[in-house]
């Protein structure tokens, strides 16, 4: 399986309501970033927590991590309909050769009006 | 430019043909990443440059992929002899060195007939 799984595959919400997307990862790792894809575009960073902090926010999102439980959330509070996209969380384990991230396969969130 | 560019946009080829996907990252970006992303599916690294040199081939699938970077700018990523699961969308990124956020370009989608 893979570095980098997030939960759930989908989540369909309300606009106002807060989004909660998870994931989980196996190996140790420099930092976890979080990454949003808009249908048929790029990805576009979002936020980047290193290993040794806990929480994060920037504006309406709030990234936690928890390195006992290789687990992270990122929370989007009061969302809105543009916030429709993929959410991809990515792990940075720094190799001898360089860094490589491993994304996971990605949440879908629709925000419904 | 501004952002990270990719060319084509889209390709059609047929199979057995030879394809060479373009990136033109951000200006002043050292490092500079391949990814490939089949339909609904997470990024899968392919290669990663810093600079003109390759510390990290780990992901490009066969020897029928190869890439390479000139002048610590443009990337080209050659796929020779092409078949079907090849189809896919690659993804070009890059950042200001190794271990910062990656910017994406928007893709080239390839279509293996």
């Amino acid at each position: 399986s893979q570095q980098g799984e997030e939960d759930p595959q989908a989540l369909s919400i309300q606009e106002g309501e807060n989004a909660t997307m998870n994931c989980s990862y196996k190996t140790s790792i420099n930092n976890l970033q979080w990454y949003r894809q808009n249908s048929g575009r790029g990805l576009v960073h979002l936020i980047l927590i290193r290993s040794n902090e806990r929480e994060k926010h920037s504006g309406r999102l709030r990234v936690t991590l928890d390195t006992s439980k290789k687990s992270s959330s990122l929370l989007i509070t009061a969302s809105r309909a543009a916030d429709t996209a993929s959410y991809f969380c990515a792990t940075d384990r720094r190799t001898g050769g360089g860094n490589k991230l491993t994304f996971g396969t990605g949440t879908q969130l629709k925000v419904e009006l | 430019g501004a952002g990270v560019s990719q060319s084509p946009s889209n390709k059609v080829t047929e199979k057995g043909k030879d394809v060479e996907l373009r990136c033109d990252p951000i200006s002043g970006h050292t490092a500079l990443y391949w990814y490939r992303q089949s339909l609904g599916q997470g990024l899968e690294f392919l290669i990663y440059f810093q600079g003109n040199s390759a510390p990290d081939k780990s992901g490009l699938p066969s020897d029928r992929f190869s890439a390479e970077r000139t002048g610590g700018s443009v990337s080209t990523l050659t796929i020779q002899r092409t078949q079907q699961e090849d189809s896919a969308v690659y993804l070009c990124a890059s950042s200001q060195d190794r271990g910062q956020p990656q910017h994406f370009g928007d893709g080239t989608r390839l279509s293996i007939l």
